[in-house]
This record gives C-alpha cells, sequence and structure tokens, in this order.
C-alpha cells in the first residue's frame, strides 16, 4: 500500500531564516505531487505541482519554491521567510495518468514569528 | 473561474441523528469531485469520490450524491457518532491532466455531541 510522509511535523522559525520542507511517497511509482497551504480563515491554495522529476508547476506568485529531485521526493524551500509564510503545509499525491484520487500527508506546521 | 461553497460553516448535532452535508460548485464541467475528512491540526483524509458520470457513491455509513447539472453534491452520514466529529471538505477537479487541480469549499466543521 501506498504512503506519503512529511517532515518536520512542527516547525517554529524566525522572519527571514530559510525553509525546506520534505514530503515522500511509498508504493507507487511516478506519482503526481502536490504542495498546498492552508492558512487560518482560508481554503486550501494549491501552491506547486510536478508530474516527474525535476519538473515543477507554480500555481501562485510568492517567496517559496519547489524541486523534486527523486522520484518519490518533493521538497518545498524558502530562502528567507516572511511572516505571511505560516501556515499548515500540506503534501499530496495522485497516481499518475489513471489514477483520480488524491491522497494527503500529515501535514507541517509552520509558524514564523 | 470556479467557486466551491459548502454551507453551513459549522453544524453539532446529538449523536444518532443523520448529518447531511452540502457542496455547491459554480462551474457544472468537472471531472470528479471528492469528499474529505480533516481533524485538528491533521492532514486530509479521502472519504469518497464521485466521477462526474456517477450520481453517487457509498462506503459504509457514508454516502455522497452529486448532481452535476444543478452544481450540488451532499455527503450523507448515517447514525452520527462521536468519532464522525471533524471538518469535513469537498473538491472539485476541471479534468484528468495532473494541471487540473482540485479547488476546495471552505468546510463544515462538525460536532456530534454523545
Amino acid at each position: 500500500s501506498q504512503t506519503i510522509h512529511q517532515w518536520p511535523a512542527t516547525l517554529v522559525q524566525p522572519v527571514g531564516s530559510p525553509l525546506s520542507l520534505e514530503c515522500t511517497v511509498e508504493g507507487t511509482s511516478n506519482p503526481n505531487l502536490y504542495w498546498y497551504r492552508q492558512a487560518a480563515g482560508r481554503g486550501l491554495q494549491l501552491l506547486f505541482y510536478s508530474v516527474g522529476i525535476g519538473q515543477i508547476s507554480s500555481e501562485v506568485p510568492q517567496n517559496l519554491s519547489a524541486s523534486r529531485p527523486q522520484d518519490r521526493q518533493f521538497i518545498l524551500s524558502s530562502k528567507k521567510l516572511l511572516l505571511s509564510d505560516s501556515g499548515f503545509y500540506l503534501c499530496a499525491w495522485r497516481a499518475n495518468g489513471g489514477g483520480d484520487t488524491q491522497y494527503f500527508g500529515p501535514g507541517t506546521r509552520l509558524t514564523v514569528l | 473561474k470556479q467557486e466551491v461553497t459548502q454551507i453551513p460553516a459549522a453544524l453539532s448535532v446529538p449523536e444518532g441523528e443523520n448529518l447531511v452535508l452540502n457542496c455547491s460548485f459554480t462551474d457544472s464541467a468537472i471531472y470528479n469531485l471528492q469528499w474529505f475528512r480533516q481533524d485538528p491540526g491533521k492532514g486530509l483524509t479521502s472519504l469518497l469520490l464521485i466521477q462526474s458520470s456517477q450520481r453517487e457513491q457509498t462506503s459504509g455509513r457514508l454516502n455522497a450524491s452529486l448532481d452535476k447539472s444543478s452544481g450540488r453534491s451532499t455527503l450523507y452520514i448515517a447514525a452520527s457518532q462521536p468519532g464522525d466529529s471533524a471538518t469535513y471538505l469537498c473538491a472539485v477537479r476541471r479534468g484528468k491532466a495532473a494541471g487540473n487541480k482540485l479547488t476546495f469549499g471552505g468546510g463544515t466543521r462538525v460536532l456530534v455531541k454523545p
């Protein structure tokens, strides 16, 4: 069966510091991968998606970037965090080319102070 | 631009009552609709997925219906239990390709009182 992992689970960072959140998927190959942010009082917002290694599409302009160095690894980064980057970050995967259900990871709670 | 709305934002029922959760969307040209459950501080758990050609899907006490022409879906939870307390989110996808993102509603926060 497939599982999706995210770490860290929680993170408190000062403004201006760098960020690296990691997501890995097990039990599937060549998945579509997604990064979402869920901010207080707002719905889930898609940040990035990837259909393969090194292929990243950005949904909204922002202070963040994403990379996919391996087939089942998706990384969300920032060089300098802003207060507005605080939120709950969720990684998700969907089977490439046929699967319809999207599955989410446990999330990372990021607080920028 | 697709917009997804879930009303009410919060709902409280006594244990044993049936739950009815509503989801409406503005663009009926959808590929599928997915219902999720989210517990506080946790990720999303997929409950049911309905393809645009389907009218309903069932899993245990859960039943989801889809009326694409009117832009509505309803999630029914029979004989609610305190463990059903969570936020329920619906999301629609426009197409099959990866670039067709899920558009989420704001969710309905459910409290089932013992």
